[in-house]
């Protein structure tokens, strides 16, 4: 069935450098590719996403590249902060009206 | 403005119980998803509704739960005769257009602890 993994499940920074979080999906239909950030006790909240017409997006410190042939997308977040800390998932879907899968998350930790 | 809201945001349930969690989307937003959150895993899908058309309930896991939007507006999850594996925070999402507007926007959740 449709999936997304996720990797790595922890990651863990100083303050000032890159992180990076991979995923890759399953369904070659998939077509639109959100990324979303968690804080304890409150709901998944989007900060970039992108279409499978585009190869990459830069939003500031935050960037998402994606592979639609080997099935890849990546988040690329620069220049850390502590306030970045945080769960964050990956997710893929075949556009509005579909079901979006999420991957399994990971908790980045910023170390001021 | 006002964003998604969920209530309860807690609930404790005694097994074998029937729950309703309530769902409040944005004004005007046609699409709602429910979602189940286990601990340590990302949202997994329930079930999706197009205004009052619930289009896509592949997710619901069992005939214990239920969903119903009846004006296209709240949304209303049913949980029957609650089992332990229930316990999870469940998440709601809107989103405005079915195209071109697909961004969904989460409301907090309501965690539901089955005892």
């Amino acid at each position: 069935g449709e999936n997304v993994e996720q990797h790595p499940s922890t990651l863990s920074v100083q303050e000032g450098d890159s992180a990076v979080i991979k995923c890759t999906y399953s369904d070659s239909a998939s077509n639109y590719f959100p990324w979303y950030k968690q804080e304890l006790g409150k709901g998944p909240q989007l900060i970039i996403d992108i279409r499978s017409n585009v190869g990459e997006k830069k939003d500031q410190r935050i960037a998402v590249t994606l592979n639609k042939t080997a099935k890849h997308f990546s988040l690329h977040i620069t220049e850390t902060q502590p306030e970045d800390s945080a769960v964050y998932f990956c997710a893929a879907s075949k556009g509005g009206g579909f079901k979006t899968i999420f991957g399994a998350g990971t908790r980045l930790f910023v170390k001021a | 403005g006002a964003g998604v809201s969920q209530s309860p945001r807690y609930k404790v349930a005694k097994r074998g119980q029937d729950v309703a969690l309530r769902c409040d989307p944005i004004s005007g937003h046609v699409s709602l998803f429910w979602y189940q959150q286990a601990l340590g895993q990302g949202p997994e899908f329930l079930t999706y509704f197009q205004n009052e058309a619930q289009l896509d309930k592949s997710g619901l896991p069992s005939d214990r739960f239920f969903a119903e939007r009846p004006e296209g507006s709240v949304s209303t999850l049913k949980i029957q005769r609650t089992q332990q594996e229930d316990s999870a925070v469940y998440l709601c999402a809107s989103s405005l257009r079915v195209t071109g507007g697909e961004t969904q926007y989460f409301g907090p959740g309501t965690r539901l602890l089955v005892l």
